[in-house]
């Protein structure tokens, strides 16, 4: 299987912050990489879709890069609603994968 | 819109079986495919496996082979992740969520399903 580390594993940061998140692949993954927001108790929810693309409904300030091993999830300017764990998945090969997760809290 | 709703929490002895359904709506059930992902206590998200809902694949998480099964029923436009031989690390939230074809991501999420395994 592929493994997916992300780093870090938590993070603290005040509104307004940018805040970037890093997930590596075990091998090459081309641009199969997504990322979910999960709050607590609650479903997770797609954010970026194929390394970059932003999904539908979800604010510009979350944006996304990367491809082959080593990608990125950045928060332009931290809003309190964006406080929550934050997963990487890969979709290259037939069994997908998550990374264990960044929570990003309140400092 | 699209939803999809799960069965309700459930608690099985070690060693039973338990049968998870996901009834999607607000789309063309056989155009999408349903992947099944859990998560323990505090712990990150699972991937288990997926079916693709148009031709029946299925394809399993290696750890889960053998324990596993995922269905779906197009006459009810319903899918089942059905798991045996329930151990007590089985306890999690078990989530079904909508995968689009080609790309692979789940862009839409049940709610989950608590199952509860203990003796």
């Amino acid at each position: 299987d592929i493994q997916m580390t992300q780093s870090p594993s938590s993070l603290s940061a005040s509104v307004g912050d940018r805040v970037t998140i890093t997930c590596r692949a075990s091998q090459s993954i081309s641009r199969d990489l997504n990322w979910y927001q999960q709050k607590p108790g609650i479903a997770p929810k797609l954010l970026i879709y194929a390394a970059s693309n932003l999904q539908s409904g979800v604010p510009s300030r979350f944006s996304g890069s990367g491809s082959g091993t080593d990608f990125t999830l950045t928060i332009s300017s931290l809003q309190p609603e964006d406080f929550a764990t934050y997963f990487c998945q890969q979709s290259y090969s037939t069994l997908w994968t998550f990374g264990q997760g960044t929570k990003v809290e309140i400092k | 819109q699209v939803q999809l709703v799960q069965s309700g929490a459930e608690v099985r002895k070690p060693g039973a079986s338990v049968k998870v359904s996901c009834k999607p709506s607000g789309y063309s059930f056989s155009s999408y495919g349903i992947s099944w992902v859990r998560q323990a206590p505090g712990q990150g998200l699972e991937w288990m496996g997926w079916i693709s809902v148009y031709n029946g694949k299925t394809n399993y998480a290696q750890k889960l082979r053998g324990r596993v099964t995922m269905s779906a029923d197009t006459s009810t436009s319903t899918a089942y992740m059905e798991l045996r031989s329930l151990r007590s690390d089985d306890t999690a939230v078990y989530y079904c969520a909508r995968v689009l074809g080609a790309t692979y991501y789940f862009d839409y999420w049940g709610r989950g399903t608590l199952v509860t395994v203990s003796s």
